[in-house]
């Protein structure tokens, strides 16, 4: 069966600063999607980026990028110039997104 | 295009009772799946309706079922409620097709008493 282990309950980071959020999976397939949410207090849980399996090139959309590691199985989620605004908790999912890590609580600090 | 709605937004309940939980996605979506998100645990995944059949089931007791209907508009029921099942009920509508991304609703938060 496949898991999704997010190992990090809570991290906090400085307002303009960068952390990095760690997730790693467990699969036997070879081709599959990668995905991270976020779930802003009180608000719904959207996408913020996904990546596939076969393309070796690391997704990036804006100030969000990930580590993707396919051999290790990891996929942790880097962002950049921390706002305000990315407080929230953060999920990663794996494939058909049935399968999602227990979440990490990031706190931005201003 | 209307996001995905879930009705109705806070419930309380009592053990024993039952309850039933509704998802309408958004238009042109044939799969919903519906998760329990309770802090510690996540999200853990309950099923996925595709086109009025379900398609996938999590590990989760019979108590719990669910159905979809031809204009994909989804319901989840609970039976014979426990305090455990307290938890945000969320429903995520999807196009069916393989790596596409999957559209939340606010949830429904069911406190069973």
């Amino acid at each position: 069966a496949q898991t999704v282990t997010q190992s990090q309950p809570e991290m906090s980071v400085q307002e303009a600063e960068t952390v990095t959020l760690s997730c790693t999976y467990d699969t036997s397939e070879s081709d599959y999607y990668l995905f991270w949410y976020k779930q802003p207090p009180s608000r719904q849980m959207i996408l913020v980026i996904r990546q596939e399996a076969y393309k070796q090139q690391n997704a990036t959309e804006n100030r969000f990028s990930v580590n993707f590691q396919k051999a290790a199985k990891s996929f942790s989620l880097k962002i950049s110039d921390s706002q305000l605004g990315d407080a929230a908790m953060y999920f990663c999912a794996y494939d058909n997104q049935f399968y999602f890590g227990t979440g990490t609580s990031l706190t931005v600090i201003p | 295009k209307a996001g995905v709605t879930q009705t109705p937004r806070y419930l309380i309940k009592t053990r024993g009772q039952q309850v039933t939980l509704s998802c309408s996605p958004i238009s042109g979506h044939r799969s919903v799946s519906w998760y329990q998100q309770t802090p510690g645990q996540g999200l853990q995944f309950l099923f996925e309706y595709f086109s009025e059949t379900q398609r996938n089931k999590g590990n989760f007791p019979g108590r719990f079922s669910g159905r979809q209907f031809s204009n994909s508009r989804s319901e989840m029921n609970v039976s014979t409620l426990e305090l455990g099942d307290s938890a945000l009920y969320l429903c995520a509508s999807h196009d069916g097709v393989p790596g596409e991304t999957q559209y939340f609703g606010p949830g429904t938060r069911l406190l069973v008493l």
